[in-house]
């Protein structure tokens, strides 16, 4: 399967306890993006990568998550000091930096924070 | 800023009935619109897109019309079959404003009985 991979698909954490999440996009991907779904509600953008640099930010994106693309290939998404609030799926997604502008989903992680 | 307003669900119809799901956006841009469609269990994927006015998206049956003036993007499908039954999402992409993030409406649960 060469779809986006995410790791793990489920977590449950404790409140105040840190987090990181993994996705490894299609292969020849240059664009990588992470977003957050809560129930009931579309998914919300969180930040942006082109290679291994973060162009994009959204104003959601707390001082308490981080996010790297170290060698432009696979991302983390780390939340630091957990809250309730932050239970939700998070997705990533990839797209080519060429040849349109579909973004490919992966199946998301899914945090409960207790 | 940019948003997708869609119609709130669920929708439940018959096997066979016809579908219109609204979707109306704002965008500071041009933007490219979006229908993504997740199924119980799985990750979102692309139904259809359009990138420039009057240019009509179709797959698998589904059918939208990318209509400027009216900054609409609706949804429709002749004869729905109990496979549809799914979430269906609204987004646009701004890539004109230099900005890759999808804006997402908060999604329409289908329900087709048999």
């Amino acid at each position: 399967d060469t779809g986006v991979s995410q790791n793990p698909r489920h977590k449950i954490t404790k409140r105040g306890q840190n987090v990181t999440f993994r996705c490894d996009p299609i292969s020849e991907h240059n664009r990588l993006y992470w977003y957050r779904q809560t129930l009931g509600q579309g998914p919300e953008f969180l930040t942006y990568f082109q290679n291994e640099a973060q162009l994009e930010k959204s104003r959601l994106l707390s001082d308490r998550f981080s996010a790297e693309r170290p060698k432009g290939s696979f991302s983390t998404l780390e939340i630091q000091r957990t809250e309730q609030g932050d239970s939700a799926m998070y997705l990533c997604a990839s797209s080519p930096t060429l040849g349109g502008t579909e973004a490919f989903f992966g199946q998301g992680t899914r945090l409960t924070v207790v | 800023g940019n948003s997708v307003t869609q119609m709130e669900g669920p929708v439940t119809l018959s096997e066979e009935a016809f579908l219109t799901i609204n979707c109306t956006y704002t965008a500071t841009g041009y933007p490219s619109l979006f229908w993504y469609v997740q199924y119980p269990g799985e990750g979102l994927q692309l139904l259809l897109k359009a990138t420039k006015a009057d240019d009509k998206g179709s797959n698998k049956g589904f059918e939208a019309t990318y209509r400027k003036e009216t900054t609409s993007f609706h949804l429709e499908k002749g004869s729905v079959q109990v496979s549809d039954s799914a979430v269906y999402f609204c987004a646009l992409m701004d890539s004109g404003a230099g900005s890759y993030q999808l804006t997402f409406g908060k999604g329409t649960k289908l329900s087709v009985i048999p």
